[in-house]
């Protein structure tokens, strides 16, 4: 596998279940992020790990939890999830250099997520 | 607020042609970097081109280059010879140096007619 790989590709789920998507970067990045892609709205940054650690988290509600184990690897947790969460997950890596977040990110193909 | 405008919300030209989409931001910031990515129906987002703020030199890529006009604050995508493997949305972003934000326009849809 090279680059950044996410699965599942596609997850159709109901509000009660709980599901996680997973992402995986073989770029030896230490860095990494996701993203929410809806129709008609600009990528929205979810959140962002460097060396492991959480360094943004943009408001996003609580039913969404990520973890990194380590610096290749990236869960996104979901929980009682909502209609409106259906979207289109993407999963970035880039390298810190410097104490710096890189400024190339590197995406992964997403998930499609589905809730009813 | 830092912002990416896209006026294009979709373009159509025949293969083999030249296309340019265009993009504005906003930022007060002087160091930053600007990019393109591609978007085709297999929604994997892949990086077209990649720009630093610091250059005047515009950046290229084989058929992808850039007009970059930082006073402006605009950054122009210059697809030349299109193919049909072109066509996708197009999305310009830019980060502000040491920040972890990339803040991405609404997209083009470009397609690429045989």
């Amino acid at each position: 596998e090279t680059g950044v790989t996410q699965t599942p590709r596609h997850l159709v789920m109901g509000m009660t279940n709980k599901k996680s998507l997973k992402c995986e970067q073989h770029l030896g990045h230490n860095a990494m992020y996701w993203y929410k892609q809806s129709a008609k709205k600009p990528l929205e940054l979810m959140f962002v790990y460097s060396l492991e650690e959480r360094v943004e988290n943009n408001s996003v509600p609580s039913r969404f939890s990520p973890e990194c184990p380590n610096s290749s690897h990236l869960f996104l947790h979901l929980h009682t999830l909502q209609p409106e969460d259906s979207a289109l997950y993407l999963c970035a890596s880039s390298q810190v250099t410097g104490g710096e977040l890189g400024d190339t990110q590197y995406f992964g193909p997403g998930t499609r997520l589905t809730v009813l | 607020a830092q912002t990416v405008t896209q006026s294009q919300p979709e373009m159509s030209v025949q293969e083999a042609e030249t296309v340019t989409l265009s993009c504005t931001y906003d930022t007060s910031e002087s160091n930053y970097y600007l990019f393109w990515y591609k978007q085709p129906p297999s929604r994997q987002m892949i990086l077209v081109i990649r720009q630093e703020a610091y250059k005047q030199q515009n950046a290229t890529e084989n058929r992808f280059s850039v007009n970059f006009q930082k006073a402006a604050k605009s950054f122009s995508l210059k697809i030349s010879d299109s193919q049909l493997g072109d066509t996708a949305m197009y999305f310009c972003a830019f980060i502000i140096q040491g920040a972890q934000k990339l803040v991405f326009g609404q997209g083009t849809r470009l397609t690429i007619n045989p």
